[in-house]
């Protein structure tokens, strides 16, 4: 079936360091693509989507862009702040409307 | 509007005991997905109520079920608990299936013990 996979283990980095975090996915279509942000004890939040290849999803000063040829929707900041610690999922909406996600990659922003 | 809201938000439950989580979808809303979250993985699919229709099922073994209310809340049963059923469960309330985006609520934590 349908599954996104994220980079491997915690991300560490100082206050106003560029964030990435890597997200490829496996679909037999063409999916509309998402990340969502977890904050400690809370549910999930959407933070950004693209529904098409090329499409470029931005809030809060996060971006991706949904890459058809290399299958992925990298997630970028420029700047991070200590607020943005939380953990991030990348998550694909299959041909059945469900949501497959991501493990999910802690983020800590250190001041 | 309102957001999504699930209850209980904690629950310890024993090995083999019956549990009922509740969820009540956002405004406007017709659709409701459940998914299980162990710690430090993803959330999984479990299935999703469409006009209190089941809509879709994830790879859950069937002592999950769910129910659908007109007035489009939710509850999700799990019979038999097991130490492994232990996480955290969301819902997310959708429009028409998901088409329009999810909200997703914060949570029941479940420990089995």
């Amino acid at each position: 079936g349908d599954s996104v996979t994220q980079m491997e283990g915690p991300v560490t980095l100082s206050e106003e360091a560029f964030l990435t975090i890597n997200c490829t996915y496996t679909a037999t279509g063409y999916p509309s693509l998402f990340w969502y942000v977890q904050y400690p004890g809370e549910g999930l939040q959407l933070l950004l989507k693209a529904t098409k290849a090329d499409d470029k999803g931005s809030n809060k000063g996060f971006e991706a862009t949904y890459r058809k040829e290399t299958t992925s929707f990298h997630l970028e900041k420029g700047s991070v702040q200590v607020s943005d610690s939380a953990v991030y999922f990348c998550a694909l909406r299959d041909g059945n409307n469900r949501l497959a996600f991501g493990k999910g990659n802690q983020v800590v922003v250190i001041p | 509007e309102t957001g999504v809201t699930q209850s209980p938000t904690h629950l310890i439950k024993t090995r083999g005991q019956q549990v009922t989580l509740r969820c009540s979808s956002q405004s406007g809303h017709n659709t409701v997905s459940w998914y299980q979250q162990a710690l430090g993985q993803g959330p999984q699919f479990i299935f999703q109520y469409y006009r209190e229709e089941e809509n879709g099922r994830g790879n859950f073994p069937p002592r999950f079920s769910g129910l659908q209310f007109p007035n489009y809340s939710s509850e999700l049963n799990v019979n038999a608990l097991e130490l492994d059923d232990s996480a955290l469960y969301l819902c997310a309330s959708s429009l028409n299936r998901g088409n329009y985006g999810y909200t997703f609520g914060s949570g029941t934590r479940l420990t089995v013990v």
